[in-house]
């Protein structure tokens, strides 16, 4: 079993739809999940960060994370065509610089 | 100011060959990542750099892969040898050392395909 779980998808959408987006993940001490956006032939760029458990939202996204779950979500709102791309979560033990340890990534096209 | 570059952007070489890939962090940016993106695997943890010294190489696959940094600032990761199952995204990230988060910029990558 990998460390952190993620369906490929692919997912499609209409416009306007909301969409959800999982993680699964093994390790209890992982503290730190981030989601990353990348488009294609692009590097992975942030997009949200939290800190163990909880929710946080900034704009159409918002990100929960459910430790005792082992769960992280990214929720976004009102989808837009240009939303389309490869979501990767990642998470890491430490706060400092460590290396991240990725989800596959799921690929998702908002469909105008 | 500019972000993570990557070179060469893609890269075809035979079975066999050695190839060389470069980083350049963002200025200022200590700590130095490579991770390798492969269709279907996500991106699997290479090597980590803070400063010139490498404490995690722990992701390397094999002893033919090998990378070093230079004045805290590019870094130069070297396939030897290079086999099929090589053929993937390589990607490197910088980030700051800083007492907050762990937030990586990533590069653009470099596409290896080996034939």
């Amino acid at each position: 079993q990998k460390e952190v779980e993620q369906d490929p998808g692919p997912l499609s959408v209409p416009e306007g739809a909301i969409v959800s987006l999982n993680c699964t993940y093994s390790n209890s001490a992982f503290q730190y999940f981030m989601w990353y956006r990348q488009y294609s032939r692009k590097g992975p760029e942030l997009l949200m960060y939290t800190y163990s458990s909880g929710n946080k939202e900034d704009g159409r996204f918002t990100a929960q994370v459910d430790k005792s779950s082992k769960y992280i979500s990214l929720f976004i709102r009102d989808s837009q065509p240009s939303d389309s791309a490869t979501y990767l979560c990642a998470m890491s033990v430490l706060r400092g610089n460590t290396p991240l340890v990725f989800g596959k990534g799921t690929r998702l096209s908002v469909i105008a | 100011g500019a972000g993570v570059s990557q070179s060469p952007s893609n890269k075809v070489t035979e079975k066999g060959k050695d190839v060389e890939l470069r980083c350049d962090p963002i200025s200022g940016h200590t700590a130095l990542y490579w991770y390798r993106q492969s269709l279907g695997q996500g991106l699997e943890f290479l090597i980590y750099f803070q400063g010139n010294s490498a404490p995690d190489k722990s992701g390397l696959p094999s002893d033919r892969f090998s990378a070093e940094r230079t004045g805290g600032s590019v870094s130069t990761l070297t396939i030897q040898r290079t086999q099929q199952e090589d053929s993937a995204v390589y990607l490197c990230a910088s980030s700051l050392t800083r007492v907050s988060y762990n937030e990586q910029f990533f590069g653009p990558g470099t596409r290896l395909t080996v034939l």
